[in-house]
């Protein structure tokens, strides 16, 4: 079965760290990766998305891609108590399957 | 735009009870999901709809759980007979579809089944 893994935390960083979020998924095939932030009691809100491999900045999130080790990361630098909130990975699997899989999300606590 | 619109926001029922939860989805987008979500399981994909049609519905639990897509704008999910182990929060997804599979949720349904 082809899945997408995360480790579900929670992960404490201090205000103005910088907060690494990892993913791996099983399909080598995989052609695009999306990651999700979803507040507490909300639904989830796209934030990132990688196609190719190495790094893609927006603002402060950075998305990170590594196709042959099979995995892909986001950094959020300057961590702001805002940012607290469970952070999804999708991965959109070969195949001509257009659905993105979820994995079961990363519990994020920024703390002042 | 305003975005996926999801009713009810809440539902509470008992079981046996038949429970519709209805989605609009982003004027424009093609493809459309239901997706459920526990703690224990983290976000299910139920069924996905590519204009209007079903294409992969692999995910309905069972027969209690049916969905429709009569047109671009308006889909509904149905379960019946409703039971405890359906609490959860279903949510209902759109994209632009061809490929670019960027989803926009909407405020989801939290369902509870007495």
């Amino acid at each position: 079965q082809k899945e997408v893994e995360q480790n579900s935390g929670p992960l404490s960083v201090p205000e103005g760290a910088i907060a690494s979020l990892n993913c791996t998924y099983s399909d080598r095939g995989s052609q695009s990766f999306f990651w999700y932030r979803q507040y507490s009691g909300k639904s989830p809100e796209l934030i990132m998305f990688i196609y190719s491999n190495g790094d893609k900045e927006d603002g402060r999130f950075t998305a990170q891609l590594n196709k042959a080790s099979q995995y892909v990361s986001l950094l959020i630098r300057d961590s702001q108590p805002s940012d607290s909130a469970t952070y999804l990975c999708a991965v959109q699997l070969s195949g001509g399957s257009y659905i993105p899989t979820f994995g079961r999300g990363t519990s994020l606590i920024v703390h002042p | 735009d305003a975005g996926v619109i999801q009713s009810p926001r809440h539902e509470v029922t008992e079981m046996g009870q038949e429970v519709t939860l209805r989605c609009k989805p982003i004027s424009g987008h093609n493809s459309l999901f239901w997706y459920r979500q526990t703690m224990m399981r983290g976000l299910e994909l139920l069924i996905y709809f590519n204009n209007n049609v079903p294409i992969d519905d692999s995910g309905m639990p069972e027969d209690r759980f049916s969905a429709k897509m009569p047109n671009a704008s308006f889909s509904t999910l149905k379960i019946q007979p409703s039971e405890p182990r359906d609490s959860a929060v279903y949510f209902c997804a759109s994209s632009p579809g061809q490929g670019d599979e960027k989803l926009f949720f909407g405020s989801g349904t939290q369902l509870s089944v007495l």
